[in-house]
């Protein structure tokens, strides 16, 4: 069974810096896809990013990034120049590529500081 | 493009009331999960949905709960009687295998609260 662990249960930036969630996990697999989303308090779950592990390239979305880290199975997503609109839980997500149910680490509540 | 729809977003009900809820997926997305998510957790898989088969719902408490998905299209999950343990938010989530790493997009939700 796949695990996602994400050690950091809350982190704070400040506006207009650069912010780093890590996240671990743990599969037998070699064909799997890794995700992040965010969770703001309206509750709706948005993509953030996602990776191929297949890919070496780590996937950039404007201004989030990733560093997928494969042989250590990490998967850190980095957000620059954040935003207050940025604040929001923050879940780590793996999907095996045989199986498609998504299983997601415990999150991480990010803070924006003005 | 219309996303995940999901209602009702809240619902407060007794113990041992009955409750359904009630999602559309994307058009065109064949797969359909229901998710449930305790409050400090991540999202955990309740059933999933192939058109209309249930394929994997080896998580959903089946004496409690049940699900269906006619048509293949909508899809209501029911909880029969509520427990005060349900509380919960039920997050329903669709997906299409011709997208790019078959990405689950996912409807606003709805708080459960079992008094």
């Amino acid at each position: 069974a796949q695990t996602v662990t994400q050690s950091q249960p809350e982190m704070s930036v400040q506006e207009a810096e650069t912010v780093t969630l890590s996240c671990t996990y743990d599969t037998s697999e070699s064909d799997y896809y890794l995700f992040w989303y965010k969770q703001p308090p309206s509750r709706q779950m948005i993509l953030v990013i996602r990776q191929e592990a297949y890919k070496q390239q780590n996937a950039t979305e404007n201004r989030f990034s990733v560093n997928f880290q494969k042989a250590a199975k990490s998967f850190s997503l980095k957000i620059s120049d954040s935003q207050l609109g940025d604040a929001a839980m923050y879940f780590c997500a793996h999907r095996s590529g045989s199986a498609r149910q998504l299983t997601f680490g415990s999150g991480t509540q990010l803070t924006v500081l003005p | 493009e219309a996303g995940v729809v999901q209602s009702p977003r809240y619902k407060i009900i007794e113990k041992k009331q009955p409750v359904a809820f009630w999602c559309n997926p994307i058009s065109g997305h064949n797969t359909l999960y229901w998710y449930r998510q305790n409050l400090g957790q991540g999202p955990e898989l309740l059933i999933r949905y192939e058109n209309e088969e249930a394929v994997d719902d080896s998580q959903l408490p089946k004496d409690r709960f049940s699900a269906e998905r006619l048509k293949g299209v909508d899809s209501t999950l029911k909880i029969q009687p509520a427990e005060l343990g349900d509380s919960a938010v039920y997050l329903c989530a669709s997906s299409s295998r011709g997208q790019t790493a078959d990405t689950q997009y996912f409807g606003p939700g709805t708080r459960l609260t079992v008094l």
